[in-house]
């Protein structure tokens, strides 16, 4: 347990539906950010937080996308109009980054989302 | 577009053996790190690499860097069953004051017991 927690661990929805995953970074990391990995693949970055600013975009993270870090701690991501190439486990990994920090990212148990 | 390829995608040794797994990349790094992720699970950072260094020892991993031929390898010595996992390597990429990793596509280890 890296201590950064994803939840739904699982979601099973229909295509065309919202979904939303939230994730909980380790509470004193200022960095959050998003991965997505297709079965069989290494996990793609989608975009990363600073406190609440989110920084970078992956052209991955499609107009049906967005993620939100409101108060600079939890973040959600969500999926609009959910399509079966939407399919995948979403990944979320926290990092700080300050005098003498690593910034090793740690990462979250992941969201696995199946579209039927 | 996914920065490393690994190679073999998978292995299956007996316990005891060794296991060798070899990471290629495309572009100029800071460094390199290998991961290891159980099944359906997050990824745990094994190791970290330098741009500078040419080998690296953990407990019973050991991995090399060949920054003239842009390729990495990752040793398990003494494999256990529970080195079952796909392991990834994965180069730094900088974005302004951070980075991201690229992830190659994984090698799958079954250690057989």
């Amino acid at each position: 347990d890296t201590g950064v927690s994803q939840d739904p661990r699982h979601k099973i929805t229909k295509r065309g539906q919202n979904v939303t995953f939230r994730c909980d970074p380790i509470s004193e990391h200022n960095r959050l950010y998003w991965y997505r990995q297709t079965l069989g693949q290494g996990p793609e970055f989608l975009t990363y937080f600073q406190n609440e600013a989110q920084l970078e975009k992956s052209r991955l993270l499609s107009d049906r996308f967005s993620a939100e870090r409101p108060k600079g701690s939890f973040s959600t991501l969500e999926i609009q109009r959910t399509e079966q190439g939407d399919s995948a486990m979403y990944l979320c990994a926290s990092s700080l980054i300050g005098q003498g920090k690593k910034d090793e990212q740690f990462f979250g148990p992941g969201t696995r989302l199946t579209v039927l | 577009s996914q920065q490393g390829e690994e190679d073999p995608q998978a292995l299956s040794i007996q316990e005891g053996e060794n296991a060798t797994m070899n990471c290629s990349y495309k572009t100029s790094i800071n460094n390199l790190q290998w991961y290891r992720q159980n099944s359906g699970r997050g990824l745990v950072h094994l190791i970290l690499i330098r741009s500078n260094e040419r080998e690296k020892h953990s407990g019973r991993l050991r991995v090399t860097l060949d920054t003239s031929k842009k390729s990495s390898s990752l040793l398990i010595t003494a494999s256990r069953a529970a080195d079952t996992a796909s392991y990834f390597c994965a180069t730094v990429v900088r974005m302004d004051s951070s980075y991201k990793l690229i992830f190659g596509s994984g090698t799958r280890l079954l250690v057989r017991p």
